[in-house]
């Protein structure tokens, strides 16, 4: 079966700006989590939906933000972009507390 | 306040001896511990997971022990393979509450095999 996918993989976009990233997990995994890699901090919690409702929210301002879709596709924005945004951003999915997968990323660069 | 820990940034070993990577955690409300392994450029891939109603769970080459009382876990490579250089990361999540899919993780030990 198809894995958890993320798109674009890769984003350059400049300061001030805003951006959306997309997951379509797992089929029949109907959480969804987002986490920001960066070389200093390791991967941090952003969100997880579930049914399309948000359950958990990690230490990140309010710039950014996520949703999910009725089908489980979760997208994640993040609005007036700062350089220190420049990171990986991963998207896993589960059907149960140990089914983690993750997709290969969104590489973000902030320029 | 990092609450799980991964001491070691990097580990070199031989093809064929043991890596043993370590972690330490602080927060005693985990109670499911992973291990995930990436590579550049990819997402990170799920190895092998361990129950705190546990002390050892084995797969194939790969051991995870956990020492609760010392919050401590580890992850043994027998043998180790030049394919297994990668970076691993150790996580760990309190899944008592019910519904906690959050996962924190270490910020990870890169391993080199060297062949």
């Amino acid at each position: 079966k198809a894995g958890v996918t993320q798109t674009p993989r890769y984003l350059i976009k400049t300061r001030g700006q805003q951006v959306t990233l997309s997951c379509s997990p797992i089929s029949g995994h109907r959480s969804v989590s987002w986490y920001q890699q960066t070389p200093g901090q390791g991967l941090q919690f952003l969100f997880e939906y579930f049914s399309e409702t948000q359950r958990n929210k990690g230490n990140f301002p309010g710039r950014f933000s996520g949703r999910q879709f009725s089908n489980s596709r979760s997208e994640m924005n993040v609005s007036t972009l700062e350089l220190g945004d420049s990171a990986l951003y991963l998207c896993a999915s589960s059907w149960d507390r140990g089914g983690y997968t993750f997709g290969s990323g969104t590489r973000l660069t902030v320029v | 306040d990092q609450q799980v820990k991964q001491n070691s940034p990097s580990l070199s070993v031989q093809e064929g001896r043991i890596s043993i990577l370590n972690c330490d955690y602080t927060n005693s409300m985990f109670d499911y511990f992973l291990w995930y392994k990436k590579y550049p450029a990819e997402g990170p891939t799920f190895l092998i997971s361990i129950s705190s109603i546990k002390d050892k769970n084995e797969d194939g080459r790969f051991t995870v022990f956990l020492n609760k009382s010392a919050k401590h876990l580890s992850l043994h490579i027998v043998p180790s393979q030049p394919g297994d250089s990668a970076v691993y990361f150790c996580a760990a999540s309190d899944q008592s509450g019910g519904s906690n899919y959050k996962l924190t993780f270490g910020k990870g030990t890169l391993l080199t095999v060297n062949p």
